[in-house]
């Protein structure tokens, strides 16, 4: 079965400092993605980064990278530089090979609510 | 930007009525999802759908129905609205292979059921 696992529910970063939100998974899955998403309270999901199973380099997009450590099965997020809107819930999900139907199925942790201070 | 859209946003309704609520997108994905997100706590994937005519029920047990007989459009019903249905449903669609393969969401509808 495949699993996320977010232990922090909760973090409180200074503006401008970097963070680090934790994630580790668990697939059987050869293939797969791993992907970070952002909520803000108004309840949308925003695609922040993504790192594929075989992909050899961290993933980078702006202030944010993604730590994976395919051994560990960890794929924590850092973000660098902190801003006030960057509050909000962050979840880690994942996506596995598609089965015989043909389709991924997006697997998400429990999420991390983040807040910078000012 | 995502062009994936839900409606209603919000929506406040009586027990035991029939609600419906729309899904659509317009970049041509096959593969289409619902999740319930009860406040501050975690995505549960209800139902899928991995093309035209073709629905999976997801990992959460719910009891709601889906129908996909266009591909950009996946609404969800509920026959007879209950309190324990109040919560966020986000829909999805994505892409389905090769390369990023992330989900795109709409903005999801908040359902109160009183």
């Amino acid at each position: 079965a495949q699993k996320i696992t977010q232990t922090q529910p909760g973090m409180f970063v200074q503006e401008k400092e970097a963070v680090t939100l934790d994630c580790t998974y668990d697939t059987s899955d050869p293939s797969y993605g791993l992907f970070w998403y952002k909520q803000p309270s108004s309840g949308e999901m925003i695609f922040l980064i993504y790192q594929g199973s075989y992909d050899q380099q961290n993933a980078t997009e702006g202030r944010y990278s993604l730590n994976f450590q395919k051994a560990r099965k960890s794929a924590n997020l850092v973000i660098s530089a902190s801003q006030l809107g960057d509050s909000a819930m962050y979840f880690c999900a994942m996506r596995g090979s598609e089965g015989t139907s043909g389709t991924y199925k997006y697997i998400f942790g429990t999420g991390t609510r983040l807040k910078v201070l000012a | 930007e995502a062009d994936i859209y839900q409606t209603p946003r919000y929506l406040v309704i009586g027990t035991g009525k029939k609600i419906t609520l729309e899904c659509s997108q317009t970049m041509g994905h096959d593969k289409m999802y619902w999740y319930q997100q009860d406040p501050g706590m975690e995505l549960h994937l209800i139902h899928y759908s991995y093309g035209v005519n073709s629905t999976e029920k997801g990992d959460l047990s719910s009891e709601s129905t889906v129908s996909r007989i266009r591909t950009e459009h996946f609404p969800l019903t509920l026959e007879s609205a209950r309190p324990s249905h109040t919560s966020q449903y986000l829909c999805a669609s994505s892409i389905g292979t090769g390369g990023v393969t992330e989900a795109f969401f709409g903005q999801g509808t908040r359902l109160t059921v009183v």
